[in-house]
């Protein structure tokens, strides 16, 4: 079955700068890529997602690219808030399949 | 349009007892996921249902356990309990089909003592 893995597993970086949470998959037949972000106490919630028809897709502050050829895909936030503050988590799937998610990244804003 | 609702939203058992938690979709969502998250660690897959059939399953023992009924909503069993259980089960549902969002619920916090 599909293998997510995602880094790093915590992040901190400074209110303003950018922020880079990478993940890589294992079955080269996937061809969805959502993100979540999950809030403290709350449910995960989809921010962004990609196919694999598409190597980039940007919605305001965030972004994801995709590298089919490397199995590899990453979610970019720039310009960070506190608010963006939670745990990041990536995804793969492929046809008909499990959602398969990544361990997840704590990201911490400091004001 | 309701989102996807769990219950109960919190539940203490005692080791050996066994647990049920519920899960109903949105209206139209046929596929219905089951995810494990223990403090500090991510979603770990449990269980897949569509259709009401099941699709797959995670790389958890047998004493979890689940269905899906005629009106996609879900049932997770689990039978036996360990103290290890307690954790955060989450339910997401999802389009029949593939690459749509996955809608999750708020979730059953699952004690053992």
């Amino acid at each position: 079955g599909e293998n997510v893995e995602q880094h790093p597993s915590t992040l901190s970086v400074q209110e303003g700068d950018s922020a880079v949470i990478k993940c890589t998959y294992s079955d080269s037949a996937s061809n969805y890529f959502p993100w979540y972000k999950q809030e403290l106490g709350k449910r995960p919630q989809l921010i962004i997602d990609i196919r694999s028809n598409v190597g980039e897709k940007k919605d305001q502050r965030i972004a994801v690219t995709l590298n089919k050829t490397a199995k590899h895909f990453s979610l970019h936030i720039t310009e960070t808030q506190p608010e963006d503050s939670a745990v990041y988590f990536c995804a793969a799937s492929r046809g008909y399949s499990t959602l398969t998610f990544g361990k997840g990244t704590m990201l911490l804003v400091s004001p | 349009e309701a989102g996807v609702t769990q219950s109960p939203t919190h539940l203490i058992k005692t080791r050996g007892q066994q647990a049920t938690l519920r899960c109903s979709p949105i209206s139209g969502h046929t596929s219905v996921y089951w995810y494990q998250q223990a403090l500090g660690l991510g979603l770990q897959f449990l269980l897949w249902y569509d259709e009401g059939e099941e699709r797959n399953r995670g790389n958890f023992p047998p004493r979890f356990s689940g269905r899906q009924f005629p009106n996609y909503s879900s049932e997770l069993n689990v039978n036996a309990l360990e103290l290890e259980d307690s954790a955060l089960y989450l339910c997401a549902c999802q389009l029949r089909g593939t690459g749509t969002e996955a809608f999750f619920g708020q979730g059953t916090r699952l004690t053992v003592v």
